[in-house]
C-alpha cells in the first residue's frame, strides 16, 4: 500500500503568489491533518479534515490559509499571497475512518517545504 | 492551552549507552501520549503510545516510556542503543478533551556515534 503522498516535495514562490500542496491520504483513510513545522520548532497543528468537512481548524491563520478535503481526490492546502514567513515545511497526516482522532496513530507524509524569496 | 516541551534539542550519545529523553506536557486532564520518530530522509512513524492502563508502555526496536501523572511526564527510555537509532524523536499530546489536536514537540534531534 502506498503511503500518505505529498506533492509537491519542494515549492518556491515568490512573496504575492499562491501557494498549493496537495496531500493523498493512506487508502482507506478519512481523517486528514495538515501540520506546519518552523526550524527548529515542533509540528504546529493546522487543520484536521474529513472528506468534504472541515473538524477543526483552530490552528490555520485567520488570512490566507484555506484548506479542503473534497469527495473526490486530495486535500490541498492553500496559501495565497505568500510572504516570507510561510517559508516551512508543511506535513500531512492521515488516519482511518475508524480510528478515533484523540488515541489513534497518525500517518505522515513526507512533507512538502515552502521556500518564499 | 496544552503544550509539550522536549528538554533536549540534541543528544550525542556513543553505541550501547543509555537513553532517556524526556518530554514534559501542560495539560491537567485524560491525555493521550505518543513518541514519534523520524528517521533520515524518510516520514514520522509511530514509536509508542499510552492512552490507558499500564504506564509502562513498550514500543517498537527495544524503546519504551513511562507516563507519570504526577510530574506530567512521559520519558522515553532505551538501554542500549544503536547507531541506527540516530534519528529525531518527538513527543506528542493529544488531551481527550473531545478535539481533535495533536500537540508535538519541538523534536530531539539523537546522533549514535558507532
Amino acid at each position: 500500500n502506498a503511503g500518505v503522498m505529498q506533492n509537491p516535495r519542494h515549492l518556491v514562490r515568490r512573496r504575492g503568489q499562491e501557494a498549493r500542496l496537495r496531500c493523498s491520504p493512506m487508502k482507506g483513510h478519512s481523517h486528514v491533518y495538515w501540520y506546519r513545522q518552523l526550524p527548529e520548532e515542533g509540528l504546529k497543528f493546522m487543520v484536521y479534515l474529513q472528506k468534504e468537512n472541515i473538524i477543526d481548524e483552530s490552528g490555520m491563520p485567520k488570512e490566507r490559509f484555506s484548506a479542503e478535503f473534497p469527495k473526490e481526490g486530495p486535500s490541498i492546502l492553500r496559501i495565497q499571497q505568500v510572504v516570507r514567513g510561510d517559508s516551512a515545511a508543511y506535513f500531512c497526516a492521515s488516519s482511518p475512518l475508524t480510528s478515533d482522532p484523540n488515541t489513534g496513530e497518525l500517518f505522515f507524509g513526507e512533507g512538502s517545504r515552502l521556500t518564499v524569496l | 492551552a496544552q503544550s509539550v516541551s522536549q528538554h533536549n534539542h540534541h543528544v550525542i550519545l556513543s553505541e550501547a549507552a543509555s537513553l532517556e529523553l524526556g518530554c514534559n506536557y501542560s495539560y491537567g486532564g485524560t491525555v493521550n501520549l505518543f513518541w514519534y520518530v523520524q528517521y533520515p530522509g524518510q516520514h514520522l512513524q509511530l514509536l509508542l503510545k499510552y492512552f490507558s492502563g499500564d504506564p509502562l508502555v513498550k514500543g517498537i526496536k527495544g524503546f519504551e516510556a513511562e507516563f507519570i501523572k504526577s510530574k506530567f511526564s512521559f520519558n522515553l527510555r532505551k538501554p542500549s542503543v544503536q547507531w541506527s537509532d540516530t534519528a529525531e524523536y518527538f513527543c506528542a499530546v493529544n488531551a481527550d478533551t473531545g478535539g481533535f489536536k495533536t500537540i508535538f514537540g519541538a523534536g530531539t534531534r539523537l546522533f549514535v556515534k558507532a
